[in-house]
């Protein structure tokens, strides 16, 4: 059974920063691409970016402007997102998401872990 | 990369069909047919309903359809059934290799 299990999310005053996990398993992680997606609260869905299976290719929402950095570890079947100078704004639920193989749906997703950045 | 165009809501009585459009430019839904649909319920993570404009994961059931005609994507969901209360999201593939949601639509079953 697919699984992907968020976890680093909290509380984060303005301008710090956090490093959230994926736990991927069920699967063999290191030939799918994958994704993070947020929602703000009451908010649709955002998409944050985007890593090829063995990181090659990596892409951003233009909004983030540089604070994001997605990674991944395909030994430790995880995926990172390291969230730098966090604003208000970046408040959301962060989902994971693998791609679809071959082709660019998302087909499995985490729970989601919550990110609040408050003073 | 400005989000896709949903209507904010679309409702129907239960065996009817209602369609949800997700309206973009030739830079991403126009350009290419990677036009997928999302359903969320209610705290929820998203599901996959539609990838590739009009293909359905297994598991997921024929009365939801998807199509798409210029820049403009839709999702119709026959024989509506409560179950089918929940927001759908859109989102495309875009000409800068990522990718972008629809602002989303709660279907309201009456």
């Amino acid at each position: 059974e697919v699984q992907l299990v968020e976890s680093g999310g909290g509380l984060v005053k303005p301008g710090g920063s956090l490093r959230l996990s994926c736990a991927a398993s069920g699967f063999t992680f290191s030939s799918y691409s994958m994704n993070w997606v947020r929602q703000a609260p009451g908010k649709g869905l955002e998409w944050v970016s985007s890593i090829s299976s063995s990181s090659t290719y990596i892409y951003y929402a233009d909004s983030l402007k540089g604070r994001f950095t997605i990674s991944r570890d395909n030994a430790k079947n995880s995926l990172y997102l390291q969230m730098n100078s966090l604003r208000a704004e970046d408040t959301a639920v962060y989902y994971c998401a693998r791609r679809v193989s071959g082709t660019k749906g998302f087909d499995y997703w985490g729970q989601g872990t919550l990110v609040t950045v408050s003073s | 990369q400005s989000a896709l165009t949903q209507p904010a809501s679309v409702s129907g009585s239960p065996g009817q069909s209602i369609t949800i459009s997700c309206t973009g430019t030739s830079s991403d839904v126009g350009g290419y047919n990677y036009v997928s649909w999302y359903q969320q319920h209610p705290g929820k993570a998203p599901k996959l309903m539609i990838y590739d404009v009009s293909n359905r994961p297994s598991g997921v059931s024929d009365r939801f359809s998807g199509s798409k005609s210029g820049n403009t994507a839709s999702l119709t969901i026959s024989g509506l059934q409560a179950e089918d209360e929940a927001d759908y999201y859109c989102n495309s593939y875009t000409s800068s290799s990522t990718y972008v949601f629809g602002t989303g639509t709660k279907v309201t079953v009456l």
